[in-house]
């Protein structure tokens, strides 16, 4: 059973507009949401993060939406650059737990 | 910069081997993961370790062992290798009360 998922297994956007991933989810009890960003033959980095007591969160260019009612929330990349073209996951945990779920990410192709 | 390491970066088993994937941390970080990711899947938990001595089981810890003697290494024992396990295996850490946990560059088995 997946509790964490990201029905889009690939995104294509052009260089300058806006990219936006999404990703549910199902457990009620997860309070903290990350977003990771993983290179071919590299490590996940972490890229951004949102904790449930709030609904938005930005970084630069990165801003992170939490819609807690709809168990829905959504990576914005605005504007989108070549170098962002990555993996992107999508990780939730309750708290308490050590334990990270991951989604199966989303495969961001920016174009020049 | 360190961080997590992991050796070997590559390695191929014949069925029925064993082999121990190396993870050491160099930010004094309590908690210690092991994840594996599978070709188009997000990233599942195998062991985890919240310090030295203690370890517990994640989600697919079926034909692993791990050991946790000092805080800064954690790795991770193949004791009969089978082909499901090949897989790309990240080692990750994290500090008591973050919730961010920081990535190895993993490590590409394969089991023939």
């Amino acid at each position: 059973d997946q509790q964490v998922k990201q029905n889009s297994p690939s995104l294509s956007v052009q260089e300058g507009r806006i990219s936006i991933l999404n990703c549910d989810y199902t457990n009620s009890m997860f309070d903290y949401f990350l977003w990771y960003k993983k290179y071919p033959a590299e490590g996940p980095t972490f890229l951004i993060s949102i904790s449930s007591i709030k609904d938005k969160n930005e970084d630069g260019r990165f801003t992170v939406f939490l819609n807690k009612s709809a168990k829905h929330l959504s990576l914005h990349i605005v504007p989108s650059q070549p170098g962002d073209s990555a993996v992107y996951f999508c990780a939730a945990h309750k708290g308490g737990s050590e334990k990270l779920v991951f989604g199966k990410g989303t495969k961001l192709t920016v174009n020049p | 910069n360190a961080g997590v390491t992991q050796t070997p970066k590559f390695r191929i088993l014949k069925i029925g081997q064993s082999m121990t994937l190396q993870c050491a941390q160099d930010m004094n970080h309590n908690y210690m993961y092991w994840y594996r990711q599978d070709p188009g899947m997000g990233l599942k938990l195998i062991y985890y370790s919240v310090g030295a001595g203690i370890t517990d089981k994640g989600e697919v810890p079926n034909g692993y062992n791990v050991s946790r003697s000092t805080t800064e290494d954690f790795p991770l024992r193949l004791e009969l290798a089978a082909p499901s396990q090949t897989s790309v295996y990240f080692c990750a850490s994290s500090n008591r009360g973050s919730n961010t946990i920081y990535f190895g560059e993993g490590s590409w088995l394969t089991v023939v």
